[in-house]
């Protein structure tokens, strides 16, 4: 059965803090993403990655990094987290030739 | 810019209800469509995956059709239930070189089926 994990649920972070957001799909999958999804707004990219250490910027890059070491792993990274950065993360894999993508359960971060 | 359109933007229905929503997309570049259903306090669950003109998809109670040379797909349910209260994502999924796996995600239709 295919996994992605993500490393918490609820995180809770005060303005400045540097965030790490953990993803791990065990799919061998080539492609990761990080969504977030805030009321009204859908599912926004934030960045994506189509092979170890190559990356994307999505639709909404600004005051995100990433990080792709090995294959399995795709980490967000906020450099110095804001309250408008307050938001449920997604993290999802895929293959190709479709693509069908493959959600985390979530990260509900609080910036305060 | 690609836009992927969904319509209606919620939808309240009584159970036994029969209803549908439509995703429209670039009619240009296609390789394939997606549908998830996501549930609240769920991740997306991806429920259809269509790449051929007239592709048709059925699951249960739940189907969807695809036309990809004027760009939508239609989801049906078929007798709602309230456990298909949710979000209906479709996404649209580009071909040739700028194939890279990036899904473009409409903003979804969300389903509230009372019982």
């Amino acid at each position: 059965d295919v996994k992605v994990t993500q490393s918490s649920r609820y995180l809770v972070k005060r303005t400045g803090e540097k965030v790490f957001l953990e993803c791990v799909q065990d799919m061998d999958h080539e492609n990761m993403f990080w969504y977030r999804q805030d009321p009204g707004l859908g599912l926004r990219l934030i960045y994506f990655s189509y092979d170890v250490k190559m990356k994307e910027k999505g639709d909404i890059p600004e005051g995100y990094s990433v990080s792709r070491e090995k294959k399995e792993r795709f980490s967000l990274i906020l450099e110095s987290a804001s309250t408008n950065q307050t938001s449920m993360y997604l993290c999802a894999s895929s293959q190709g030739p479709t693509h069908t993508q493959y959600f985390g359960p979530g990260t509900r971060l609080t910036v305060l | 810019i690609l836009n992927v359109e969904q319509s209606p933007q919620s939808l309240h229905v009584q159970e036994g209800d029969s209803t549908n929503f439509t995703c429209s997309f670039p009619s240009s570049n296609f390789y394939a469509l997606h549908w998830y259903r996501w549930e609240t306090a769920k991740s997306p669950e991806a429920l259809f995956v269509m790449t051929l003109n007239g592709d048709e998809k059925k699951k249960g109670r739940i189907s969807a059709t695809l036309n990809t040379k004027e760009g939508y797909s239609y989801l049906y349910i078929k007798g709602s239930q309230p456990e298909d209260s949710a979000t209906y994502l479709c996404a649209f999924l580009r071909g040739g070189s700028s194939n890279t796996g990036k899904l473009i995600f409409g903003q979804g239709t969300t389903l509230q089926v009372k019982p």
